[in-house]
């Protein structure tokens, strides 16, 4: 198994500029999460699926950010428009049922400039 | 919501010595996992552990639920044990995810 997949490793943009980040989880596993990793924060949980639909996005900063599960298989987290406070290290998790062992991908860094 | 602390927060060692990094929780959880940051940022799992005890080679870790801890020991280390290590939990309850520390930032010097 390739492990959770996410796109790009690294991600430069301007400010005012959508961003869209990707994710294929592992075949098999139905939650996937999303968590931003930042020096202040930490990690912490942005939002998550189950079975594709969004269980609790209280995580997401606001209205410029905005999470899909169209499928099984792929999750996009776009941030529009982008600003600064955004960059972070953003992770994407998937598990197969509510307690399993959750397997993280390796991460999008994305600086916003 | 439920609070994770981890201890210490910064650990320098010698390569060979041993540790024991430690971590608290304030209320029941259904799973608790152990994660490595390696130096590339990469999160590796260590221990799927919502209770009793497990070893994978020099690491081990002990989870009391009953008492809302765990431990992770780390023994022999070397200096690719560097990085940040950070326990993680899932509360008992609808609706959650993993829930995590501020993490034990490990320097290993050879």
């Amino acid at each position: 198994d390739a492990g959770v997949i996410q796109s790009p490793r690294h991600e430069v943009t301007e400010m005012g500029q959508e961003v869209t980040l990707r994710c294929k989880p592992i075949s098999g596993h139905n939650s996937l999460f999303w968590y931003r990793q930042t020096m202040m924060r930490g990690l912490e949980l942005l939002i998550y699926f189950n079975n594709n639909v969004p269980i609790d996005d209280s995580g997401m900063p606001e209205d410029r950010f905005s999470a899909k599960m169209p499928n099984a298989s792929f999750s996009t987290l776009k941030i529009q428009p982008s600003e600064p406070r955004d960059s972070a290290v953003y992770f994407c998790a998937s598990t197969m049922g509510k307690a399993g062992s959750y397997t993280f991908g390796s991460g999008t860094r994305l600086t916003v400039v | 919501g439920i609070q994770v602390e981890q201890s210490p927060p910064d650990l320098i060692l010698q390569e060979g010595a041993n540790s024991t990094l430690r971590c608290n929780f304030s209320d029941s959880v259904n799973n608790l996992q152990w994660f490595h940051q390696n130096p590339w940022g990469q999160l590796i799992n260590l221990f799927y552990i919502p209770s009793g005890t497990k070893q994978n080679g020099r690491l081990s870790a002990t989870t009391v639920a009953t008492e809302r801890y765990s431990l992770l020991y780390i023994s022999s280390s070397q200096t690719t044990d560097s990085g940040v290590y950070f326990c993680a939990v899932l509360p008992n309850q609808a609706g959650t995810a993993l829930i995590f520390g501020k993490g034990t930032t490990l320097s290993v010097s050879s």
